[in-house]
């Protein structure tokens, strides 16, 4: 069945640097790609997202980049802040599909 | 935009009674709408999908009959734990999809279960 990994499970970086999370995914006809980020106790807040059509897709300190022939995609966050600190999740769909999840991704952004 | 409440935020409730979670679509028509659970410290495990006037798909393991769910209009759709018992205890998250987006789904603040 479909899969999604992700790595690393847990990541620490000092506030300033920058965070890096990949996403590998088995299901070839999947063409979008979100990412969501959910602090303690809250529901999951889409950050942002990517079709497959798209190579890479940036906003503001926030990017998305794709590799369709390879199956991953990563989420970059520049200038890290201590507010960034959440779960991360990416997830997969193919169109009209339900999402599947990877296992999620904790970042810790140390003041 | 595109924001979704979930009502009530927490619940504690007694072993043997039930349990109505609402979902609501505030500024956009969801056809479908999705009900997830989570568990502390694990990702998102899709319960139901639930379209606006027709019955619910519900996923492998879960039991309809436990977790009865009605989609009555395109911004309203309902969860309700029948019998919960402790093991029920849980985050349940609902997501919608807006008509209008395809893919994306927006997910609700979630709603913190415990069953005495």
């Amino acid at each position: 069945g479909e899969n999604v990994e992700q790595h690393p499970s847990t990541l620490s970086v000092q506030e300033g640097d920058s965070a890096v999370i990949k996403c590998t995914y088995s299901d070839s006809a999947s063409n979008y790609f979100p990412w969501y980020k959910q602090e303690l106790g809250k529901g999951p807040q889409l950050i942002i997202d990517i079709r497959s059509n798209v190579g890479e897709k940036k906003d503001q300190r926030i990017a998305v980049t794709l590799n369709k022939t390879a199956k991953h995609f990563s989420l970059h966050i520049t200038e890290t802040q201590p507010e960034d600190s959440a779960v991360y999740f990416c997830a997969e769909a193919d169109y009209g599909q339900n999402f599947v999840f990877g296992p999620g991704t904790r970042l810790s952004v140390l003041p | 935009g595109a924001v979704v409440s979930q009502h009530p935020s927490r619940v504690i409730c007694k072993s043997g009674t039930s349990v109505k979670i609402e979902c609501r679509s505030l500024d956009f028509q969801a056809t479908t709408m999705f009900w997830y659970r989570q568990f502390p410290k694990q990702s998102l495990m899709l319960m139901a999908t639930s379209n606006e006037g027709s019955k619910a798909t519900y996923e492998q393991g879960v039991e309809k009959d436990k977790f009865l769910i009605n989609h009555a209009s395109l911004t309203l759709s309902t969860l309700t734990v029948t019998s919960a018992h402790p093991e029920d205890s849980s985050f349940y998250i609902c997501s919608a999809r807006d008509r209008l987006a395809k893919e994306t789904q927006y997910f609700g603040p979630g709603t913190r279960l415990l069953v005495l």
